[in-house]
């Protein structure tokens, strides 16, 4: 079980708005950046959101990330097919000295 | 463009060291704004951080494995490695090399590499 919480699953349709989110602690979240992941079937993980706001060049601006107390959130706008993937949020944590991943998110695209 | 490819066996015996190397390209090892680090996932799970180098040979380990890895930078080569000793059928994962930024953002990834413990 992973110290960075995330839902197993999550789903939308085309064109739709869906948001993934990322409960930790004080000494991981709340204290430090968040970043999120994008790992397509078959591929590598991506960077997608680094210091929990800020998109890569070449990521498009229809994900957003933001981050409240010991929580963040991914958010995907206008939800497209080529979305489908596993979502990873990821933060370090003072306490445990260790980069932490959650356990990932697969977004399916109905 | 910043490129990785790990390299290695893909089979190690039980109780023996798994060793990789990750070959960068585009980019130098021996810049100081970045780490080079290890992440591997699991069959169908998520992924677990290893540890990173910085080219001056300073290094950070998850100490979950910390007793067992080794991370070591031959800047002559441009390429970085992993050693995994003492492995079990629970080091077997899909093994990934990463350039790691200044504020521990994985930025570039290698493919992956699948190594299999088994006898």
């Amino acid at each position: 079980q992973s110290v960075l919480t995330q839902p197993p699953s999550a789903s939308g349709t085309p064109g739709q708005r869906v948001t993934i989110s990322c409960s930790g602690s004080s000494s991981n979240i709340g204290g430090n950046f968040v970043y999120w992941y994008q790992q397509l079937p078959g591929s590598a993980p991506s960077l997608l959101i680094y210091r929990n706001n800020h998109r890569p060049s070449g990521v498009p601006d229809r994900f957003s990330g933001s981050k409240s107390g010991t929580s963040a959130s991914l958010a995907i706008s206008e939800l497209r097919s080529e979305d489908e993937a596993s979502y990873y949020c990821a933060a370090w944590d003072v306490s445990l000295s260790v980069v932490l991943f959650g356990g990932g998110t697969k977004l399916t695209v109905l | 463009q910043v490129q990785l490819q790990e390299s290695g066996p893909g089979l190690v015996k039980p109780s023996e060291t798994l060793s990789l190397t990750c070959t960068v390209s585009g980019a130098s090892v021996s810049r100081t704004t970045y780490y080079w680090g290890w992440i591997r996932q699991s069959p169908g799970k998520g992924l677990e951080w290893i540890g990173y180098i910085h080219y001056s040979g300073s290094t950070k380990y998850n100490p979950s494995l910390k007793s067992r890895v080794t991370i070591s930078v031959d800047t002559s080569k441009n390429h970085f490695s992993l050693n995994l000793s003492s492995v079990t059928a629970a080091d077997t994962a899909m093994y990934y090399c990463a350039r790691v930024g200044s504020t521990i953002e994985f930025d570039f990834w290698g493919q992956g590499t699948l190594v299999t413990v088994s006898s």
